[in-house]
């Protein structure tokens, strides 16, 4: 049974530019959620998806936004990128509204 | 929002030893609080969890209190090991906001041999 899955592991990009982000939730797991996690500190919620929609936010600018599809992976996209969104961004998915979370092994980003 | 503090931010102990990780949190509506243990390099994994109708709960060597009155809760982590070296961080998060975590700031345990 896999766990959360995500892609890439690490990436470097330049300041301005696009990246995006992929998530494959636990087996089971129809909710997908995103972190992210600047070096030394605790996660922080960036938004949730489920049935393909954008069920809560947290406190992100509308450079991150993302995308729920049918099969629940889902993916995370950042635009016009700033050196201080440089971070481990983490999926969490869990079932329906259980507050039950886990995480997959995240995604290292580096802005350059 | 809420809002999570924790401490202390770093906790060294020797080996045998217990560890005592504290947080408080600011929204009397949050009823689900989770600890996450995370190792250099590797994501948070769930160590165990409690819910607003249970004061404590125990698994093994690991324990959490929780006080809703003074909105705080604990991390017991009883016969430290060097393998308990790590960050953990505590959560909250109310339950009609389905897993949407507040996260502490971290502790660093540091579990010397």
């Amino acid at each position: 049974d896999a766990g959360v899955t995500q892609s890439p592991t690490h990436l470097i990009k330049t300041r301005g530019q696009q990246v995006t982000l992929r998530c494959s939730p636990k087996s089971g797991h129809d909710t997908v959620s995103w972190y992210q996690q600047a070096l030394g500190q605790g996660p922080q919620f960036i938004f949730q998806y489920y049935e393909e929609e954008e069920r809560q936010r947290g406190n992100f600018p509308d450079r991150f936004s993302g995308h729920q599809f049918p099969n629940y992976s889902s993916e995370l996209n950042v635009n016009a990128l700033l050196l201080g969104d440089s971070a481990l961004y983490l999926c969490a998915s869990s079932e329906g509204d259980s507050p039950t979370i886990y995480f997959g092994e995240g995604s290292w980003l580096t802005v350059v | 929002g809420e809002n999570v503090e924790q401490h202390p931010s770093t906790l060294s102990v020797q080996e045998g030893d217990s560890a005592v990780i504290k947080c408080t949190y600011s929204d009397s509506a949050s009823n689900y609080f989770p600890w996450y243990k995370q190792e250099l390099g590797k994501r948070p994994q769930l160590i165990i969890d409690i819910r607003s109708n249970v004061g404590e709960k125990k698994d093994q060597r690991i324990a959490v209190t929780l006080n809703k009155t003074a909105k705080h809760f604990s991390l017991h982590i009883t016969e430290t090991q060097p393998e308990d070296s790590a960050v953990y961080f505590c959560a909250a998060s109310f339950s009609w906001a389905g897993n949407m975590l507040t996260f502490g700031g971290g502790t660093r345990l540091m579990v010397k041999p």
